[in-house]
C-alpha cells in the first residue's frame, strides 16, 4: 500500500521569504500523480499544484513550484515571496494512476505560520 | 475555489440522532467522495461514488452510508450518531481528465455530545 510522510509538522516563514515543505512517498507503481493541497483555517481545501510522475519536468504554478525527485520518491513544495496568505496546512497527497482506483493518499500535513 | 457546496458547516447534535450530511456540486462531475478528517490529522477516505446509482467504501470503516440519486447530490448518512463520530467530513468530486484532481468542499464539523 502507498504511504504519504510529511516529515514537518509545523513550518514558519517570514514574509516574502522562501520555505520548502518535505514530503516522501512509498510506492511500487512506476506511474502515479502528486499533489500538493492547501487548508487555510476554517477553510476550503484547495488545489495548489500537480504533478505526474511521467514527466520529469517540475510542476510550477506562480509562486508555487516542486522538487520532484521519482527515483528518492520525494515531492517537495517550494513558495517563493511569501505571503501571509499562504498561511495553512499543507497536505501532500498521492494517487495511483490504475484506473478505477480513485483514492487519493495523504500525509499527515505541515501547518504553515507566515510571519509579517 | 471549486463549485462544490457542503450543509451545515458546522452540526452539534446529541447521541443517537440521525443526520445527514449535504453535499453538492454544480460542476456536472461523476466522481464524487467523502473523507473523514480530525483535527489536524489527515483525510481519509470512507465513501465513493463514480455515478449515478454507484457507491463503494473507501478505505477507513466508517458506520456512514451514502447514496448517489442525482449527479450532482451526494448525501451522508449517521442512522444513529455517536461521539466516535465526532469529526470533520469533507466531500469532494472530480472529472475524468487530467489526473483526475479532486475538488473539496468547505467540510462539515459535526459534535456528537
Amino acid at each position: 500500500a502507498q504511504t504519504v510522510t510529511q516529515s514537518q509538522p509545523e513550518m514558519s516563514v517570514q514574509e516574502a521569504e522562501t520555505v520548502t515543505l518535505s514530503c516522501t512517498y512509498d510506492t511500487s507503481e512506476s506511474d502515479y500523480y502528486l499533489f500538493w493541497y492547501k487548508q487555510p483555517p476554517s477553510r476550503q481545501m484547495i488545489l495548489v499544484i500537480r504533478q505526474e510522475a511521467y514527466k520529469q519536468q517540475n510542476a510550477t504554478e506562480n509562486r508555487f513550484s516542486v522538487n520532484f525527485q521519482k527515483a528518492a520518491k520525494s515531492f517537495s513544495l517550494k513558495i517563493s515571496d511569501s505571503q501571509l496568505g499562504d498561511a495553512a496546512m499543507y497536505f501532500c497527497a498521492y494517487r495511483t494512476s490504475q484506473g478505477g482506483s480513485e483514492k487519493l493518499v495523504f500525509g499527515k500535513g505541515t501547518k504553515l505560520t507566515v510571519n509579517p | 475555489e471549486a463549485d462544490i457546496y457542503q450543509t451545515p458547516r458546522y452540526l452539534v447534535i446529541g447521541t443517537g440522532k440521525k443526520i445527514t450530511l449535504e453535499c453538492s456540486q454544480t460542476m456536472g462531475h461523476d466522481k464524487m467522495y467523502w473523507y473523514q478528517q480530525d483535527p489536524g490529522m489527515e483525510l481519509h477516505l470512507i465513501h465513493y461514488s463514480y455515478g449515478v446509482n454507484s457507491t463503494e467504501k473507501g478505505d477507513l470503516s466508517s458506520e456512514s452510508t451514502v447514496s448517489r440519486i442525482r449527479t450532482e447530490h451526494f448525501p451522508l448518512t449517521l442512522e444513529s450518531a455517536r461521539p466516535s463520530h465526532t469529526s470533520q467530513y469533507l466531500c469532494a468530486s472530480s472529472v475524468v481528465g487530467v489526473a483526475d484532481t479532486q475538488y473539496f468542499g468547505p467540510g462539515t464539523r459535526l459534535t456528537v455530545l
